[in-house]
């Protein structure tokens, strides 16, 4: 069984652009969270989508936007990039309904680099 | 302060050992989970609790609920088990729910 599939692993963008980055949850999954990764303020929780909808949102600014689709892919847009912005991107995908009964199964991450 | 708060921050063991990460937060939550994060990024879930204990193989997890702190052990501790522990708790405030993180534990177990 494919496990959480996350493109591209690596990117490099300058500031003032805008990035798209892609998710792909294991088969039958139907919620998908995005979380950004840096040094200084670790793991933090961007949203979550559960049947193209959005259901809980972090404390993230309005550049960062995000959208699954009916097969349950889900991509994260962020614009307008800051180098703040450089992260390791990661989303996970749940079997569950309700967001807080699901194991999670994350992908490998996007490494995201704005100079 | 810190919603979730982890300890030791770093630990270096010897293999064998047994180990303990602690894990206290000061939120409401419906469920907490342990995950283990490998250099390069890859994370895995090892536990996700809402209440009592879990074992899975040499790992065991416990929470208490009331004391809001729940501890990671690690029993007879192995070179592969070097990893960053981090401990995440659901959390329901505001109206809406999100996932809130510790800043990890980074464990190195020595041959």
């Amino acid at each position: 069984k494919a496990g959480v599939t996350q493109t591209p692993r690596y990117l490099i963008k300058t500031r003032g652009q805008q990035v798209t980055l892609s998710c792909s949850p294991i088969s039958g999954h139907r919620s998908v969270s995005w979380y950004q990764q840096t040094p200084g303020q670790g793991l933090q929780f961007l949203f979550e989508y559960f049947s193209e909808t959005q259901r809980n949102k972090g404390n993230f600014p309005g550049r960062f936007s995000g959208r699954q689709f009916s097969n349950s892919r889900s991509e994260m847009n962020v614009s307008t990039l800051e180098l703040g912005d450089s992260a390791l991107y990661l989303c996970a995908s749940s079997r569950a309904i309700r967001w807080n009964t699901g194991e999670l199964f994350f992908g490998e991450g996007s490494r995201l680099t704005v100079l | 302060k810190n919603e979730v708060e982890q300890s030791p921050q770093n630990l270096t063991a010897q293999e064998g050992e047994f180990i303990t990460i602690n894990c206290s937060y000061s939120v409401g939550i419906s469920a907490l989970h342990w995950l283990q994060q490998h250099p390069g990024g890859g994370i895995v879930s090892l536990f996700m609790l809402s209440s009592g204990k879990k074992k899975h193989g040499r790992l065991i997890a416990t929470i208490n609920i009331q004391e809001k702190h729940s501890s990671l052990h690690i029993t007879a501790s192995h070179p592969r088990d070097s990893a960053v522990y981090i401990c995440a708790v659901r959390s329901t405030q505001g109206g809406s729910e999100k996932l809130v993180f510790g800043k990890g534990m980074k464990l190195t177990v020595n041959p």
